[in-house]
Formats: structure tokens, sequence, C-alpha cells
């Protein structure tokens, strides 16, 4: 079994520019989740996407957007790059309603894509 | 709305050592409570979980138990080796918000000979 994955490891943008980071679900999950892990802090939520439709957002402005595709990938698309937006990008994915029970969904996630904004 | 506060590290244990890692909620409802790991260089991986009021997690020798009236879900490893050095996240999932996790700051823990 295929665990997550996400591409590139590692980026460096300079202010300004657009990003697009890149999910692989786990084989059967159809929920995908994105954090922003700042250096020293908790992963914080972005947003989820369930079945190619946005499912939840969290506190994260407008430039930060997202797709999910048919086969359960997903990419993070975040735009006017800003200093502050150099952070460790985590996702997760998840059987999600598949298993009929939200609560006890399990996250797993991927090694992450470090962005570094100059 | 929801959060998460843990006790801030550095931890520093002898091997062998008794760990304990607190971790307290603020929650609406009854949330699923987890513990994430996440070793250098990688990303968080999934040490246990429980999703009910008295409900035990355990894996690898580390433990946890839901505490509905304290608000709490402390981590608990009877004795600690060299490879537990890692950081370590309470999360926890509010009723209703679909699988949004709320971290904490994480805590590090450095496990010596």
């Amino acid at each position: 079994e295929t665990g997550v994955t996400q591409s590139p490891t590692h980026l460096i943008k300079t202010r300004g520019q657009q990003v697009t980071l890149r999910c692989s679900s786990q084989s059967g999950h159809n929920t995908v989740s994105w954090y922003q892990q700042a250096l020293g802090q908790g992963p914080q939520f972005i947003f989820q996407y369930y079945r190619e439709e946005e499912n939840g957002r969290g506190n994260f402005p407008p430039r930060f957007s997202g797709l999910q595709f048919p086969n359960y990938s997903s990419e993070l698309n975040v735009n006017a790059l800003e200093l502050d937006d150099s952070a460790l990008y985590l996702c997760a994915s998840s059987p999600g309603g598949t298993s009929g029970d939200w609560m006890s969904d399990t996250q797993y996630f991927g090694p992450g894509t470090r962005l570094t904004v100059l | 709305g929801d959060s998460v506060t843990q006790m801030e590290g550095p931890v520093t244990l002898s091997e062998e050592a008794f760990l304990t890692i607190n971790c307290t909620y603020t929650a609406t409802g009854y949330p699923s409570l987890f513990w994430y790991v996440q070793y250098p260089g990688e990303g968080l991986q999934l040490l246990l979980k429980a999703t009910k009021a008295d409900d035990k997690g355990s894996n690898k020798g580390f433990e946890a138990t839901y505490r509905k009236e304290t608000t709490s879900f402390h981590l608990e490893k009877g004795s600690v080796q060299v490879s537990d050095s890692a950081v370590y996240f309470c999360a926890l999932r509010g009723a209703g918000t679909a699988s949004k996790l709320t971290f904490g700051t994480g805590t590090r823990l450095q496990v010596t000979l």
C-alpha cells in the first residue's frame, strides 16, 4: 500500500510569485486536507477536500486555493507569496465519508513540502 | 473555538525514564483526540487516538486516556528509548467538523543514554 506522497520536497520562491504544491493520496482515500506548519509551531488547517469539493476551510486568505482531482490527488496553490508563507506544507489523506464515521476518521500525513519565500 | 495546550519543551530524559507529556483541550461537545509524532525531517505519524471519554489509546508502549472531566489527554510511556526522540503533537477533531484537526504547539523530547 502506497502512503501519502508530496512534491516537491523543497522549493524556494520570491515574494509575489505563485506556487503549486502536489499531493498524492493513499490508496482508497477520498479526503485530503492541507496544513501549514511554521517553524516551531503545530500544523494549522488550511482546507479540506472531499470528493473534489471543498469541505471546510481554516483561517487562510483566498490566495490559498486548492483542487482535488478524480483520482483524489490534490494541489495547493498560493498566489502573491509573502515572506510569512515560508513553512512546511503538509498534506493528509483519510478514508473520509467512505468509512461512514467521521469522528474516527484517521488522517495520514505525507512528508511535506518545505517552502521558503525570499 | 477549539484549542489544544501542551506542556512546553524541550523535555530531556535519560533512557528508561518515565515520560509524561501533558495535553489539555477546549472544545464543544465530544471531540476525538490524537497524538502524532514527528521525527526530524519527516511528516507527522499517528501515534494513538481515542474517540470517546474514558477510552485509552495505546501504541508502541505509549498510552493516553481521554479524560472528559479534566479535558485532558496526557501522553505516557513507562520506559523511553533514544529512538523516541522526536516532537510530539496533541490534536483534536471537534464534533461536526469533518476531519479538521486542531494541533498543539508540540513538545520536543530528547532522550539521552
